[in-house]
């Protein structure tokens, strides 16, 4: 069975302007969730997807959104890019829901100019 | 967001040693988590807790879920080269908010 993929790998971009990432879940995981990964301040959870509707959220502000499709794959958007974004995010699947079993991507390592 | 406190932050231990790390928190959780990443790759879930006072192992791994739902705890027996990585704690708070440890870099000397 092919494991959660991530794309794109590497993404630079500039302040003020927004970007999407990809997330394609393990194939029948119907739960989707996005964690940002900095050193600073650690691991920290979006929010979670699960069959097209958000179910939980983490604290970040709204230029943070996600969505996911019929077959689970699941985008990130940020909007309006701050330099803080900079940051390695994650995407994990399972099964059924986030307190689950996680499968965690490889990431999409993102710079922020 | 409040992050669970993870100690130690970082371990230097020689290989065939034991390696103990825990996570505490203000607050109760309903479930602890403990993972494992290794550089350029995404957390593995190694130990999944999901009561009180619960105790499970996974192979040398030993982890346990603390009697007053704030703390846990994750054991490597006989340390290899190969447990070298950053080890996080995380678990779901009473609201089933995600919190997670700032890791514990274990490197295991041959």
């Amino acid at each position: 069975k092919a494991g959660v993929t991530q794309t794109p790998r590497y993404l630079i971009k500039t302040r003020g302007q927004q970007v999407t990432l990809s997330c394609s879940p393990i194939s029948g995981h119907r739960s989707v969730s996005w964690y940002q990964q900095t050193p600073g301040q650690g691991l920290q959870f979006l929010f979670e997807y699960f069959s097209e509707t958000q179910r939980n959220k983490g604290n970040f502000p709204g230029r943070f959104s996600g969505r996911q499709f019929s077959n689970s794959r699941s985008e990130m958007n940020v909007s309006t890019l701050e330099l803080g974004d900079s940051a390695l995010y994650l995407c994990a699947s399972s099964p059924r829901g986030f307190e689950e079993t996680q499968y965690f991507g490889p990431g999409t390592r993102l710079l922020v100019l | 967001g409040q992050q669970l406190n993870q100690s130690p932050q970082s371990m230097f231990i020689q290989e065939g040693e034991d390696v103990s790390m825990n996570c505490t928190s203000s607050s109760i959780f309903n479930t602890w988590l403990w993972y494992k990443q290794d550089p350029g790759e995404g957390p593995v879930l190694l130990i999944a807790l999901y009561k009180a006072g619960e105790l499970t192992s996974n192979g040398r791994l030993t982890a346990q879920f603390g009697i007053t739902r704030k703390d846990s705890f994750l054991n490597i027996s006989a340390s290899i080269p190969s447990d070298v990585g950053i080890y996080f704690c995380a678990g779901h708070g009473l609201n089933n908010d995600m919190r997670f440890g700032a890791g514990t870099r274990l490197t295991v000397k041959p």
